[in-house]
């Protein structure tokens, strides 16, 4: 059974800042099925990155992901007052799972 | 535009059970190779995927509640729907629905319904 991990917990960041997001799996994941979530406080999660490192639709390009294997990252390259909210990393395998998420918040 | 809405019962007491219905405009249920998914979201806590049913009606279920959940579809209805058995506090959550999309031999949850609360409680 794979297992996601996030890191950090939190991470405290100023508008403008660099954010990066790691999310790590127990075992190799394909990286066709690793996708990111934002999301904000009474909202449901949005797509952000599928494929590992495809943009969605209407996804600003600051967003970017990367990784393979068993480490992926989500960076956005210059946090706006907006991108504050938690984000979750998700594999698509035969039993979807999220990882347990990343807040980001303002420092 | 997608839409996806969920409705059903907000309160379920311990040992009922949950039901809960998705409807989908701007879209069929039926068409493209798209599965429907509930995933649910305990209050201050993560995601957990429940389930989902493709469009010819085969479904599949999260090991962990596969023995209380039954994923249903209406296509006259264009809907969806959850069953819950034996529930308890535990499944008190805001339950969502969802489409998992596919592009390029990848997959995702690409459109969401607003989510709906439903509490366990006497």
């Amino acid at each position: 059974e794979i297992v996601l991990t996030q890191s950090p917990g939190t991470l405290s960041l100023s508008p403008g800042e660099r954010a990066t997001l790691s999310c790590r799996a127990s075992q190799s994941v394909s990286s066709s099925y690793l996708a990111w979530y934002q999301q904000k406080p009474g909202q449901a999660p949005r797509l952000l990155i599928y494929g590992a490192s495809s943009r969605a639709t209407g996804i600003p390009d600051r967003f970017s992901g990367s990784g393979s294997g068993t480490d992926f990252t989500l960076t956005i390259s210059r946090l706006e007052p907006e991108d504050f909210a938690v984000y979750y990393c998700q594999q698509f395998g035969n039993s979807p799972l999220f990882g347990p998420g990343t807040k980001v918040d303002l420092k | 535009q997608l839409q996806l809405q969920e409705s059903g019962s907000g309160l379920v007491k311990p040992s009922q059970t949950l039901s809960l219905t998705c409807a989908v405009s701007g879209g069929s249920l039926t068409s493209g190779g798209y599965s429907w998914n509930w995933i649910r979201q305990p209050p201050g806590k993560g995601l957990e995927w429940i389930g989902y049913i493709s469009p010819s009606g085969s479904t599949y279920y999260n090991p962990s509640l596969k023995s209380r959940v039954t994923i249903s579809v209406d296509r006259s209805k264009n809907q969806f729907s959850l069953r819950l058995t034996s529930v308890t506090a535990a499944d008190t959550a805001v339950y969502y629905c969802a489409r998992a999309g596919m592009s390029l031999g990848s997959y995702f949850f690409d459109y969401w319904g607003q989510g709906t609360l439903v509490t366990v409680s006497s």
